[in-house]
């Protein structure tokens, strides 16, 4: 597609539940990021694949977070078991191996 | 980890004014880049700009890699030019990026 996709916009939940986070790269870029935006800062880093391989998880903050791309295109991120502290913008961006990243338009998750 | 601070953290102009924002970094960097978080929440890449200078519109950025700042250039300021600036940056062997706080920045009519 001509930019990077994201779904659901907006998500609200219930704590305990699970979500799905869905994100769709700009066609023909390898590489694929997650961050979290919480209200009033910067966004932070929590995964990154370089197509289908997770190259770096270190920024998933518990057990309950776990990104794929399986086909090495689109990338789920899921979050087991929602709290509260969850809720934040989940943003996605795509690369080419090296260079600028573009972000898609976020998943603003509330956790009830 | 890479440390970002960007100044002011905030920001408040008259339409038609001019200002600069400020970005250091803590060590040597392959990426940098200039973002606007408009008021909807959209991310838009104003520069990729890990060196150099660059100039797009009333936009410019000059990167000073060997000193560890950028400078984002905002001319002419007009109203749709508020939201938060975010300026990033990466070292590694990919483009992960580290974020600073931002600048918020209102221009008023």
């Amino acid at each position: 597609g001509a930019g990077v996709s994201q779904s659901p916009r907006y998500k609200v939940t219930k704590r305990g539940q699970d979500v799905a986070l869905r994100c769709d790269p700009i066609s023909g870029h390898v590489s694929l990021y997650w961050y979290r935006q919480a209200l009033g800062q910067g966004p932070e880093f929590l995964t990154y694949f370089n197509y289908e391989a997770q190259q770096d998880k270190s920024g998933l903050p518990n057990d309950r977070f776990s990104a794929e791309r399986p086909e090495g295109s689109i990338s789920t991120l899921t979050i087991q078991r929602t709290e509260q502290r969850d809720s934040a913008m989940y943003r996605c961006a795509s690369s080419l191996v090296i260079g600028e990243l573009f972000f898609g338009e976020g998943s603003r998750l509330t956790v009830l | 980890g890479i440390q970002v601070e960007q100044s002011p953290p905030d920001l408040i102009l008259q339409e038609g004014a001019n200002s600069t924002l400020r970005c250091n970094f803590s060590d040597s960097v392959n990426n940098l880049q200039w973002f606007h978080q408009n008021p909807w929440g959209q991310l838009i890449n104003l520069f990729y700009i890990p060196s150099g200078t660059k100039q797009n519109g009333r936009l410019s950025a000059t990167t000073v890699a060997t000193e560890r700042y950028s400078l984002l250039y905002i001319s002419s300021s007009q109203t749709t030019d508020s939201g938060v600036y975010f300026c990033a940056v990466g070292n590694s062997g990919y483009s992960t990026l580290t974020f600073g706080k931002g600048t918020m920045l209102l221009v008023s009519p």
